[in-house]
């Protein structure tokens, strides 16, 4: 079974500034789809970036971006210039390839304080 | 376009008593999900719909629970004689899944859930 685990159950950072949010997940799948998901108090889940296991390049949105390392089966989360409508929850998700339940982490609770 | 749209947006209800979620998906999502959100905790699976297959019912965490989906449209989540511990945002999603072979898997599109509180 996949696991995802998220080591950091709150951050807060200054607006503007950079913050990274790690992930780690476990698989004996060589070929599988790693997520980001924002839930701001709406409760809404909101897709923020998407990776493929395969692909060798980082994926890119805007103001965020993944460090994905295969090898070490980490998968953390870049917000460059954060905003404050960045403050939320942020959860990690691990999904195989031809099975598409999505697998979460129990989320990083991320403040941007003016 | 319409979202995902789920209700009730809240519901309290007291110990012993059923209860009933509905999930509206996005017109043709063939894929459905649910999942429970305890209080400060992440997302637990519940049960998966896909089109006509048999549906994934391993996360269910007893038999008070069970689900139903009409076709490709609405689904409902049904708790019998509702506990305490049953109190979670119950979060339905769905998504466009590419089909047998295909190596796309699309993303999921959540609704805003239901809280449900047992009292």
């Amino acid at each position: 079974a996949q696991t995802v685990t998220q080591s950091q159950p709150e951050m807060s950072v200054q607006e503007a500034e950079t913050v990274t949010l790690s992930c780690t997940y476990d698989t004996s799948e060589s070929n599988y789809y790693l997520f980001w998901y924002k839930q701001p108090p709406s409760r809404q889940m909101i897709l923020v970036i998407r990776q493929e296991a395969y692909k060798q390049q980082n994926a890119t949105e805007n103001r965020f971006s993944v460090n994905f390392q295969k090898a070490a089966k980490s998968f953390s989360l870049k917000i460059s210039d954060s905003q404050l409508g960045d403050t939320a929850m942020y959860f990690c998700a691990f999904m195989k390839t031809r099975h598409e339940k999505l697998t979460f982490g129990t989320g990083t609770r991320l403040t941007i304080i003016p | 376009g319409a979202g995902v749209s789920q209700s009730p947006s809240n519901k309290v209800t007291e110990k012993g008593k059923d209860v009933e979620l509905r999930c509206d998906p996005i017109s043709g999502h063939t894929a459905l999900y649910w999942y429970r959100q305890r209080l400060g905790q992440g997302l637990e699976f519940l049960i998966y719909f896909q089109g006509n297959s048999a549906p994934d019912k391993s996360g269910l965490p007893s038999d008070r629970f069970s689900a139903e989906r009409t076709g490709e449209s609405v689904s409902t989540l049904t708790i019998q004689r509702t506990q305490q511990e049953d109190s979670a945002v119950y979060l339905c999603a769905s998504s466009l899944v590419g089909g047998r072979g295909s190596s796309y898997n699309s993303p999921l599109h959540f609704g805003n859930g239901t809280r449900l509180t047992v009292t």
